[in-house]
């Protein structure tokens, strides 16, 4: 069985705090692994693609890295704006994308 | 770039009517596009991954009889949920990539099906 778990399921943020959330996946035959921000009514967003093992991507506030030996990622994000709430997705590849439950995230005002 | 447009993105139908899906790619073509399904409090879980002008592979479980993939063009492929009941009410996402199926793939906004 191929899992992909990411915790936690929710979480409120004050706006200005920082936050990081994990998504942990297989070690074995690993190839990719996604990020993606997911507004409500909107299509998901690829957020990151990471390949290599230390691999540590950053878009503007938001950051991730990759620990492919343990098998976990984990996605920050620095000084928290209302636009941030969103549910943030990970996806594993190997063959094909497997996806996490994703993490909702809310920032409070 | 990179968007993917999706319709509807919500349709209501009765038990036993077909109802289809379609998946554009607006400003880049997509060699391979994929249907996902996410039932809700789950994640999204890939039903099927199509390539232009070929035969659509279906994963285990899927019934290909039922979800029929057309994927006749390098931008746009449909998904129709054939004779639908209300076990097939769900939330319906395509994404499609630009390369051979590896690299970032880009969503449309879903369509949520439902099926009275």
């Amino acid at each position: 069985i191929l899992n992909v778990e990411q915790s936690p399921q929710s979480l409120h943020v004050q706006e200005g705090d920082s936050t990081n959330f994990t998504c942990s996946f297989p070690s074995s035959n690993f190839y990719a692994l996604h990020w993606y921000r997911w507004e409500t009514a909107k299509s998901p967003e690829a957020l990151f693609v990471m390949t290599l093992n230390g691999d540590e991507k950053k878009k503007g506030r938001i950051s991730a890295t990759l620990n492919t030996k343990e098998g976990y990622s984990y996605l920050y994000i620095k000084g928290s704006q209302p636009e941030d709430s969103a549910t943030y997705l990970c996806a594993w590849r190997a063959q094909k994308l497997v996806f996490g439950q994703g993490t909702r995230l809310t920032i409070n005002p | 770039g990179a968007v993917v447009s999706q319709h509807p993105s919500r349709v209501i139908c009765k038990s036993g009517t077909s109802v289809k899906i379609e998946c554009r790619s607006l400003d880049f073509q997509a060699t391979t596009m994929f249907w996902y399904r996410q039932f809700p409090k789950q994640s999204l879980m890939l039903m099927a991954t199509s390539n232009e002008g070929s035969k659509a592979t279906y994963e285990q479980g899927v019934e290909k009889d039922k979800f029929l993939i057309n994927h006749a063009s390098l931008t746009l492929s449909t998904l129709t949920v054939t004779s639908a009941h209300p076990e097939d009410s769900s939330f319906y996402i395509c994404s499609a990539t630009e390369g051979q199926g590896t690299d970032t793939q880009y969503f449309g906004p879903g369509t949520r099906l439902t099926v009275l």
